[in-house]
């Protein structure tokens, strides 16, 4: 089973600052298998980035994917209110697929 | 627009069975595999399993020995039973989409369905 570790487990930043959020895994991950997605309160989770740098569709282009191997990067270029979530990453390239524990970003 | 619309019992006691049903809406069946995860309060998030739409499955070795999926073609709804639940198992469940039949993401999910085991 790959494991994905997030990091940092909470992140405080203002609205209008970047985010970098950490995804690193236990073993090498395919680029092309790694997700991102945000869950708001009360809400399912919502596909972000899939293929480690492809937005999905209605995805603001804030919002970039990078990385390879086993170390995988999300970036929020300015952030807006309704970032303010939990991030998650995602393997789908092996079975089980696996998540990463989340990222909290919250209003400092 | 594709929809998910997941229902199930909300309450069960130790040593019961989970069961939850999910109906697809707005898009084809065939051509994806369907998922449950699941989230205990306050965690993150535990992929239970998938399956397609001619019942090919695959799950989480964690599970494994408890989880049974099966699909209904004729109703475009698939279904998750878990045996032998316990405190540990109370979660919200979700059904939710992977976008192809390869290794894909999840791209539509269902509202979610709280399931608390308790005596």
């Amino acid at each position: 089973e790959i494991v994905l570790t997030q990091s940092p487990g909470t992140l405080s930043l203002s609205p209008g600052e970047r985010a970098t959020l950490s995804c690193r895994a236990s073993q090498s991950v395919s680029s092309r298998y790694l997700a991102w997605y945000h869950q708001k309160p009360g809400q399912a989770p919502r596909l972000l980035i899939y293929a480690a740098s492809s937005r999905a569709t209605g995805i603001p282009d804030r919002f970039s994917g990078s990385g390879s191997g086993t170390d995988f990067t999300l970036t929020i270029s300015r952030l807006e209110p309704e970032d303010f979530a939990v991030y998650y990453c995602q393997q789908y390239g092996s079975s089980p697929r696996t998540f990463g524990q989340g990222t909290k970003v919250e209003i400092k | 627009q594709v929809q998910l619309q997941q229902w199930g019992a909300g309450l069960l006691k130790p040593s019961e069975t989970l069961s939850l049903t999910c109906a697809v809406y707005g898009g084809s069946f065939s051509g994806y595999y369907w998922n449950w995860i699941r989230q205990p309060p306050g965690k993150g998030l535990e992929w239970i399993g998938e399956i397609n739409h001619s019942g090919s499955t695959a799950y989480n070795p964690s599970l494994n020995s408890r989880v049974t999926l099966s699909v209904d073609t004729s109703k475009n709804q698939f279904s998750l039973k878990l045996s032998s639940v316990n405190a540990a198992d109370t979660a919200v469940y979700y059904c939710a989409r992977t976008a192809g039949l390869g290794s894909e993401p999840i791209d539509y999910w269902g509202q979610g369905t709280l399931v608390t085991v308790s005596s």
